[in-house]
């Protein structure tokens, strides 16, 4: 599976649109980006994927760049909730195989 | 409700003494995985299995066994737990294809002294 780059913190406004960037620029033409989010110790929760095209779904938004080598999460209006580290991985083709999630970003929503 | 459920929650052990943490899910997936996840190291695959029968090991198994008899249940075996794996475990299950999202469970808590 390719490797992801995040960065390690990122701050946002209560209200305010959250945008998290990752890089997979060795990602290949059948990799899925799959984002989630662990808040605290619990399980990771699924956010959003996406393979070409943007994707939105009721949590959030997915833009893929058109070369696929960097995506961005927006989460519309980031709420104290929304606290967590965002964890960006790329996922190989139907064999599923080894998955490599990282270290992820740390979203801090403040008032 | 579709779910991974592990267990147990938190476990407290002493080294050498061989323990099981149980992961059933009842989703009917075909994928299913271990991780396991300490501070400043994000989640680490342990082992991983693609339908019944079949697993392989992740990036961090030395230590661990894992089985696969039927496809809901998952258990990750430590026959011999030393204090170096003290840390949260996540089991997550999945359809097994690239289009398919992770779900995890709501992790055990181990600690070996």
């Amino acid at each position: 599976d390719a490797k992801t780059t995040q960065p390690p913190s990122m701050d946002c406004a209560e209200g305010r649109a959250a945008n998290l960037p990752c890089n997979h620029s060795t990602i290949s033409g059948n990799e899925y980006v799959y984002w989630y989010r662990q808040i605290h110790s619990q399980g990771p929760q699924y956010i959003i994927h996406g393979l070409k095209n943007n994707e939105t779904n009721e949590m959030a938004s997915l833009i893929i760049t058109e070369d696929r080598k960097s995506s961005t999460l927006i989460l519309p209006h980031a709420t104290l909730r929304d606290t967590a580290v965002y964890y960006c991985i790329v996922r190989d083709t139907g064999t599923a195989s080894k998955l490599t999630f990282g270290t992820g970003t740390r979203l801090q929503v403040t008032l | 409700e579709a779910q991974v459920t592990q267990n147990p929650r938190y476990l407290i052990t002493v080294t050498g003494k061989k323990l099981t943490v149980t992961c059933s899910q009842n989703m009917n997936h075909e994928y299913m995985s271990w991780y396991r996840q300490d501070p400043g190291l994000g989640l680490r695959q342990i082992y991983y299995s693609m339908n019944v029968e079949v697993t392989d090991k992740g990036d961090v198994p030395e230590g661990y066994k894992v089985s696969r008899k039927e496809k809901r249940n998952f258990p990750l075996i430590l026959e011999s737990p030393s204090p170096n794996q003290t840390s949260l475990y996540f089991c997550a299950s999945s359809l097994g294809h690239r289009n398919s999202p992770l779900h995890f469970g709501n992790g055990t808590r181990l600690t070996v002294t």
